[in-house]
């Protein structure tokens, strides 16, 4: 089964900024696009970066994101106590039978 | 203001079956295709599924082929999730996600519905 690495947990103070990585066990992550969703708690999960590296609409320019032929990060610069949430990453992976995989997710504090 | 909606939450036996709906609005119905996933308690995001609500046509993950169905009824606008044969490892919430096929971009995600399954 295709898996998805992220850490389990980062902090940080008010202001700062944090990176959350995400890389790939079983396949080339540089082949597709990395998408990450922000989930916090009580509500439904939300699309926070598409194609490896966009804004939808309405999301602050402090949520980046990158990626290279081996992992994928977001970076929340100027760290809110209002990103206090869980972070994963997604990607399809065409491997085998298809599907979407989701990282195991990463818990921000602030 | 474009919007999927939910069933609401349920409680079901082992063993038993459950039906899930979502009724998008706000955009044309067979426009944009449905995808399923769900969250169990403690765990991560885990992907059940597409429907394609204007052919119908469906992809299932592997880990729930047999044991799930995705429906779609064109004159109500609304697609459904069955999941049978519910275990409490199937006591989760689940949402329902706009999402084109092959990709894991998903714009769009109803509020959710939390299913337990309990004796």
């Amino acid at each position: 089964q295709s898996v998805l690495t992220q850490p389990p947990s980062a902090s940080a103070t008010p202001g700062q900024r944090v990176t959350i990585s995400c890389s790939a066990t079983t396949f080339d992550i540089g082949n597709g696009w990395v998408h990450w969703y922000q989930h916090l708690p009580g509500a439904a999960p939300k699309l926070l970066i598409y194609r490896d590296h966009n804004r939808p609409s309405g999301v602050p320019e402090r949520f980046s994101a990158s990626k290279s032929d081996t992992s994928a990060s977001l970076t929340i610069s100027g760290l809110r106590s209002e990103d206090e949430a869980i972070y994963y990453c997604a990607v399809w992976d065409d491997s085998l039978f298809g599907a979407v995989v989701f990282g195991g997710g990463t818990k921000v504090t602030v | 203001q474009v919007h999927l909606v939910q069933s609401g939450a349920d409680v079901r036996e082992p063993g038993a079956s459950v039906q899930i709906s979502c009724r998008p609005s706000g955009y044309t119905f067979t426009d944009s295709f449905i995808q399923w996933v769900r969250q169990a308690p403690g765990q991560g995001l885990e992907w059940m599924g597409w429907i394609n609500p204007d052919a119908g046509g469906t992809k299932y993950a592997e880990k729930f082929r047999g044991r799930v169905t995705m429906t779609r009824d064109t004159s109500i606008k609304t697609v459904f999730l069955e999941l049978s044969g519910l275990t409490s490892g199937d006591t989760a919430v689940y949402y329902c996600a706009r999402g084109m096929p092959f990709m894991a971009e998903f714009d769009l995600w109803g509020q959710g519905t939390l299913v337990t399954v309990s004796s």
